[in-house]
């Protein structure tokens, strides 16, 4: 098994710029989310989707937008990137019922000029 | 929405000592708190969880405890090691749709030799 699998690892974008994050899960994982980490600031969330068809915010889902393609895909889009955005992007995935633990990816660093 | 504090932001030890990590969360219907370990460059990955109807759980070197009524859970490393060496993140699951996991804002621990 592969886990959690996003792509791409690296992305260097000038501001004003778009693209799209992959994230797909083999773990037939009900629950998919997308966090960014930055310095001192932990992991924040920017949407979940809790089953495939619905998409929901997090805490910081402006500038952004996404799509849970089918059970394991879930892509997250930068319309117009602004430097604000220079982050590592992580995508997740969990059950919903019982734990809540989640599986991450290895992480995308985008950097916005 | 639920709110977690971390504290301290960086935790210096020495080989062999105890290090404690401490976590307050906002919102009494959370019921799960896990704990994430991330290492440098890597993804995160839980270590240890509790749920709201135990007191403290412990695995081998690590135990995590929970005061519901002062919102207050911990993580304790005894007998620390240098691949301890890493940044600690808490989180606490929100009841109620797509299993949202809020984390805190991480500690940095190191384990000096």
């Amino acid at each position: 098994n592969a886990g959690v699998t996003q792509t791409p690892k690296f992305q260097v974008l000038k501001t004003g710029q778009s693209m799209t994050l992959q994230c797909a899960q083999d773990m037939n994982h009900n629950s998919m989310y997308w966090y960014r980490q930055d310095p001192g600031m932990g992991l924040r969330l920017i949407y979940y989707s809790a089953s495939e068809g619905t998409t929901d915010k997090g805490e910081v889902p402006n500038g952004y937008n996404v799509s849970r393609l089918n059970k394991r895909e879930f892509s997250l889009r930068l319309e117009s990137a602004a430097p604000s955005q220079t982050s590592v992007y992580f995508c997740a995935s969990g059950r919903q019922e019982d734990t809540g633990e989640l599986f991450f990816g290895e992480g995308s660093r985008l950097t916005v000029l | 929405g639920e709110n977690v504090e971390q504290h301290p932001s960086t935790l210096s030890v020495q080989e062999g000592d105890s290090a404690v990590i401490k976590c307050t969360y906002s919102d009494s219907a959370s019921n799960y708190f896990p704990w994430y370990k991330q290492e440098l460059g890597k993804r995160p990955q839980l270590i240890i969880d509790i749920r709201s109807n135990v007191g403290e759980k412990k695995d081998q070197r690590i135990a995590v405890t929970l005061n519901k009524t002062a919102k207050h859970f911990s993580l304790h490393i005894t007998e620390t090691q240098p691949e301890d060496s890493a940044v600690y993140f808490c989180a606490a699951k929100i009841t109620g749709g797509g299993n949202k996991l809020t984390f805190g804002t991480g500690t940095q621990l190191k384990v000096e030799l």
